[in-house]
């Protein structure tokens, strides 16, 4: 049962252009959001995150939206840079549990043209 | 500060033999999780480990799959035998505190081919 979802595998934008990565959740009781970049041959490293209590996390060229009611986000890059490209994974987790477990969606590639 | 270590990176093994991988995480960091990555999809969490304990172990598959962390810092997860679905990247990841919201650092991971 996939919990996150990442329905567009792939993403192709021209360099400088505004890159818009979306994630969708049906577990309600998700409370913490976040989002990892991957290179090939690397593991995924941290982005960004934002908590349930916001509905907007900036960081740089970084937002990130969180809307609850639609148990939607999106990572926004703005400008788009051709080191961007890579895989995006969103992920969510329960903060009550204390367990700190992640649950991933299965990520979208992303290409910045030059 | 030296990320997440693993080895090896790449193995190739058939069905029904065994394998092990070995995880060193950041110095210092309480929490350590394996994580399997199955091609196309993201990462799933097999285990979790504060200090050298167990606190969630409930999607690794006992029959075949087993992981320690002795004396709270290197872990080895190992499975026996192995199946053909078993191919995956096997990723390690740390994280400083006990329980609570803190970022996980991954380390490279381990590509294991099963034939």
């Amino acid at each position: 049962d996939q919990q996150v979802k990442q329905n567009s595998p792939s993403l192709s934008v021209q360099e400088g252009r505004i890159s818009i990565l979306n994630c969708d959740y049906t577990n309600s009781m998700f409370d913490y959001f976040l989002w990892y970049k991957k290179y090939p041959a690397e593991g995924p490293t941290f982005l960004i995150s934002i908590s349930s209590i916001k509905d907007k996390n900036e960081d740089g060229r970084f937002t990130v939206f969180l809307n609850k009611s639609a148990k939607h986000l999106s990572l926004h890059i703005v400008p788009s840079q051709p080191g961007d490209s890579a895989v995006y994974f969103c992920a969510a987790r329960q903060d009550q549990t204390g367990a700190n477990n992640l649950f991933f969606g299965t990520g979208t590639r992303l290409t910045v043209i030059p | 500060e030296a990320g997440v270590a693993q080895s090896p990176r790449y193995k190739i093994i058939e069905k029904r033999q065994s394998v092990a991988f070995w995880c060193n995480p950041i110095s210092g960091h309480a929490t350590l999780y394996w994580y399997q990555q199955i091609l196309g999809q993201g990462p799933k969490l097999l285990i979790q480990f504060q200090n050298n304990g167990v606190v969630d172990d409930s999607q690794l598959p006992k029959d075949r799959f087993s992981a320690e962390r002795l004396k709270g810092v290197d872990s080895t997860l190992k499975i026996q035998p192995a199946k053909l679905e078993d191919s995956a990247v096997y990723l390690c990841a740390s994280s400083p505190l006990v329980g609570g919201t803190d970022t996980q650092y991954f380390g490279p991971g381990t590509r294991l081919t099963v034939l």
